[in-house]
């Protein structure tokens, strides 16, 4: 079965970091660009960055450029999303999803991330 | 940047009746990339259409996208129960400087 597992969040406090993970299964991981695809609560999906299929491409939204960092792990068919510098604002579901032609054909079940003191 | 702005924001429907929403772009957008995704509350969103008019592995053909440029619409012919949810639209499109992947804001589809 194709499957993608989000882990990782929960409660920072503004400044602080946090490393999202997303395990991959049922599917040849390095085939395919990942991407991190975030929802703030009673809010719309906002795209967040995506990662192409070697690793060796990233794309962000400008907003989180410079404190965001999407890698991967073929090896251990992982997807990862460093983030930094975390605000109020950065408060949301996190998901993952596998990318094909342009749209988001599966997703992960999503991990909550809170940036609160 | 592309826009998308869908409409209308929410839908009141019974089941049974014809469902139709609307996905507009501020700038012509591909039908390649063109995508809709359903969202049910408390889970991830789920792709139904894909290449503005082919539906995703195991959607039912009640569901239909068409149009072209920067108007598409999402057809649901004959709701059902579990039909009621949330719905966006997303494109993609290589732009300088802009981000490549853009959502709508949503329509929510209520039960009348």
């Amino acid at each position: 079965e194709v499957q993608l597992v989000d882990s990782g969040g929960g409660l920072v406090q503004p400044g602080g970091s946090l490393r999202l993970s997303c395990s991959a299964s049922g599917f040849i991981f390095s085939n395919y660009w990942m991407t991190w695809v975030r929802q703030a609560p009673g809010t719309g999906l906002e795209w967040v960055a995506t990662i192409n299929g070697d690793g060796s491409d990233t794309f962000y939204v400008n907003s989180m450029k410079g404190r965001f960092t999407i890698s991967r792990d073929n090896a251990k068919n992982s997807l990862y999303l460093q983030m930094n510098s975390l605000r109020a604002e950065d408060t949301a579901m996190y998901y993952c999803a596998r990318e094909y032609w342009g749209t988001f054909d599966i997703w992960g079940q999503g991990t909550m991330v809170t940036v609160s003191s | 940047e592309i826009v998308l702005t869908q409409s209308p924001g929410s839908l009141s429907l019974s089941p049974g009746e014809r469902a139709t929403l609307s996905c507009r772009a501020s700038q012509s957008v591909s039908i390649s990339y063109l995508a809709w995704y359903q969202q049910k509350p408390g889970q991830a969103p789920r792709l139904l259409i894909y290449g503005a008019s082919s539906r995703a592995t195991g959607i039912p053909d009640r569901f239909s996208g068409s149009g072209s440029g920067t108007d598409f619409t999402l057809t649901i012919s004959r709701l059902e129960p579990e039909d009621f949810a949330v719905y966006y639209c997303q494109q993609y499109g290589q732009q300088s400087g802009n981000p490549p992947y853009t959502f709508g804001q949503g329509t929510k589809l209520e039960i009348k």
